[in-house]
């Protein structure tokens, strides 16, 4: 049960557009089409941005996309805004378990 | 609207034991899986366990196995996490999430804190 890959941190300007990577393996991610993605920002608790790879859930913008691709997942945000500031972890489903990426601080420039 | 509130937390010596409560309110709690998810201080989040709609599926980590157990109560609409051989590694925030499909989290609690220290 390790946990996926993400890159520690990512960042852009206001309005610019960013996407974050997801590493699993076969047994994870590139297994099934259960990877989602979740919001955090500080003290608070997480909120899901995507799920089943690229669904977004009612309330949250078009601005956030999801794709896979093999063993990789992505998480793209376009036209971004200061609120998007926050971690965001991404989840795939491995069976009879979950797995989480150790998390993304997306800073608006 | 839907409501997750978690109880139970606070401080524990190594070894000893605690049990988490996650009561849910505006669903119908019976139709859907549950599960817990941790964060530890300053650090990302971490699947611990999770249980179906109707109780009679249940999975942990591996970090957890054999000191955790998740169960639940649908006629008090209430999760719960059993939680033995407590150790300094399990000092976190414990989640409570809703389950939507293929180990999506889509609604989760405020949380609630464990400290495990000598």
């Amino acid at each position: 049960q390790s946990a996926l890959t993400q890159p520690p941190s990512a960042s852009g300007s206001p309005g610019q557009s960013v996407t974050i990577s997801c590493t699993g393996t076969s047994n994870d991610v590139g297994g099934y089409n259960y990877v989602s993605w979740y919001q955090q920002h500080p003290g608070k608790a997480p909120k899901l941005m995507i799920y089943e790879v690229s669904k977004r859930p009612s309330g949250v913008p078009d601005r956030f996309s999801g794709s896979k691709s093999g063993n990789t997942a992505s998480l793209t945000v376009s036209g971004l805004q200061a609120e998007d500031e926050a971690n965001y972890y991404c989840s795939s489903y491995a069976g009879s378990s979950n797995l989480f990426g150790g998390g993304t601080k997306l800073t608006v420039l | 609207e839907v409501q997750l509130l978690e109880s139970g937390g606070g401080f524990v010596q190594p070894g000893g034991s605690l049990r988490l409560s996650c009561a849910v309110s505006g669903l119908t709690f019976s139709t859907y899986g549950m599960h817990w998810v941790r964060q530890a201080p300053g650090e990302g989040l971490e699947w611990v366990s999770g249980i179906t709609s109707s109780g009679t599926g249940t999975y942990y980590a591996d970090s957890v196995k054999g000191r955790f157990t998740i169960s639940r109560d649908n006629s008090k609409n209430t999760l719960y996490l059993q939680m033995n051989s407590l150790r300094a590694d399990d000092t976190a925030i414990y989640y409570c999430a809703k389950a939507l499909v293929g180990g999506t989290f889509d609604i989760w609690g405020q949380g609630t804190m464990l400290t495990v220290s000598s």
